[in-house]
């Protein structure tokens, strides 16, 4: 069984820029977690969907945003990006919300100039 | 309230040793605890979990130790070997939850 798929693995992008980073879940999967980690805040929760819908979400600005399509796959965006965006973003999913454990994918490694 | 406080931050313990990562919390309503390694350049990978119901769970060399009471939980690594070499992270969440709040991580060194 395939594992969590995130893409692009490395993305470089300057300050006020948008970008998109794409999550596949392991097959039968249905919920999908992101989050962010980085050296100085560590690993913390941006949100959570399930079923197109977004159940839980972090402390972060509305720069960030994401969304579910219908055979799961997710997509987190960034809006007007600040150095302080840098970061590894990671995607987890587990086959629903209340049914651990979440299986995390290798990250989308973001940088800012 | 949300924080899980999560010691030491380094560790280097010989081949053969125990390796102990401690972490505390304050949120009573957290009801899963695990425990992620992850190796550079990859996501955390899930080795061991424990819900409040019990005080100790084993998987091969990884021990979860829970104490309910004192709001603490800590991972054993027995006969640690430079493969466990990693950096290890503590976690909790309410309801069983996605939604996970971690530890700041424990850089783990085997030597041999």
């Amino acid at each position: 069984k395939a594992g969590v798929t995130q893409t692009p693995r490395y993305l470089i992008k300057t300050r006020g820029q948008q970008v998109t980073l794409s999550c596949s879940p392991i097959s039968g999967h249905r919920s999908v977690s992101w989050y962010q980690q980085t050296p100085g805040q560590g690993l913390q929760f941006l949100f959570e969907y399930f079923s197109e819908t977004q159940r839980n979400k972090g402390n972060f600005p509305g720069r960030f945003s994401g969304r579910q399509f219908s055979n799961s796959r997710s997509e987190m965006n960034v809006s007007t990006l600040e150095l302080g965006d840098s970061a590894l973003y990671l995607c987890a999913s587990s086959p629903n919300p209340q049914n651990q454990p979440q299986h995390f994918g290798d990250g989308t490694r973001l940088s800012i100039l | 309230q949300q924080q899980v406080k999560q010691s030491p931050q380094s560790l280097i313990v010989q081949k053969g040793g125990i390796s102990i990562i401690n972490c505390a919390y304050e949120n009573t309503a957290f009801d899963y605890f695990p425990w992620y390694q992850q190796f550079p350049g990859k996501g955390p990978a899930l080795l061991i979990a424990i819900r409040p119901d019990v005080s100790e769970k084993k998987e091969g060399r990884f021990t979860i130790s829970f104490n309910k009471s004192a709001k603490q939980f800590s991972l054993h690594i027995m006969d640690s070997q430079p493969g466990d070499s990693a950096t290890y992270f503590c976690a909790a969440s309410t309801g069983g939850g996605n939604k996970l709040t971690f530890g700041t991580g424990t850089q783990l060194k085997v030597e041999l």
